[in-house]
């Protein structure tokens, strides 16, 4: 079963706007993890932020968790063209065996 | 850099084939991970191995096996491929040992798998 759900499904706006992506999932975790995967290729990792960070930062991304609400948020500021992919979060389950569990992603578009 | 190489990146079998598929990582990681990625569906987890010879099952391990014979290579085998598994396969490693966490996973191109 999928505990990562990404909200939106797709996004499309223009470049220069910012695109934010959600993730909820159900359980308590260690940490959340995002990727970035361009089309027909492998996933890149992009952010993992553990469960006692509130908020984390890498560049133009800029990912928050909050436990309470079992929910995490992608920011990608100052959007590009080459930031047009598919974005996941993915959970490592606390008591789980490491067995990350993946959302069915968000297709992130951005218009020129 | 870390490097995970899938051997093909484009496959097409006949049903009832015994399908091998091949993935070699670079970096002396121990974790290795075999999933397949469907629209819709994110990524399920088929196998993984946390060192060589030892394997544990994911979520769909019906109809797959897999081998770690060395610590950089995990095979995956459809032993007798159906229409069903048409779909992007993608293997991964990680650094960590199986109780460490908080390693990212280190992704192959994939390869796309096409059962007629």
């Amino acid at each position: 079963s999928q505990q990562g759900e990404e909200d939106p499904q797709a996004l499309s706006i223009q470049e220069g706007e910012n695109a934010t992506m959600n993730c909820s999932y159900k359980t308590s975790i260690n940490n959340l993890q995002w990727y970035r995967q361009n089309s027909g290729r492998g996933l890149v990792h992009l952010i993992l932020i553990r469960s006692n960070e509130r908020e984390k930062h890498s560049g133009r991304l800029r990912v928050t968790l909050d436990t309470s609400k079992k929910s995490s948020s992608l920011l990608i500021t100052a959007s590009r063209a080459a930031d047009t992919a598919s974005y996941f979060c993915a959970t490592d389950v606390k008591d789980s065996n490491y067995q990350l569990i993946w959302g069915a992603g968000t297709k992130l578009i951005i218009k020129p | 850099d870390v490097k995970v190489t899938q051997s093909s990146r484009y496959l097409v079998k006949r049903t009832g084939e015994k399908v091998f598929l091949e993935c070699v990582q670079d970096m002396d990681h121990e974790n290795m991970f075999w999933y397949r990625q469907d629209p819709g569906l994110g990524l399920r987890l088929i196998y993984f191995s946390y060192d060589v010879k030892m394997k544990e099952k994911g979520d769909i391990p019906e109809g797959y096996s897999v081998s770690r014979e060395k610590k950089e290579r995990f095979s995956l085998i459809l032993e007798s491929a159906s229409t069903n598994q048409t779909s992007m396969y993608l293997c991964a490693s990680s650094p960590a040992g199986r109780a460490v966490r908080n390693s990212p996973l280190h992704f192959g191109n994939g390869t796309r798998l096409t059962v007629t």
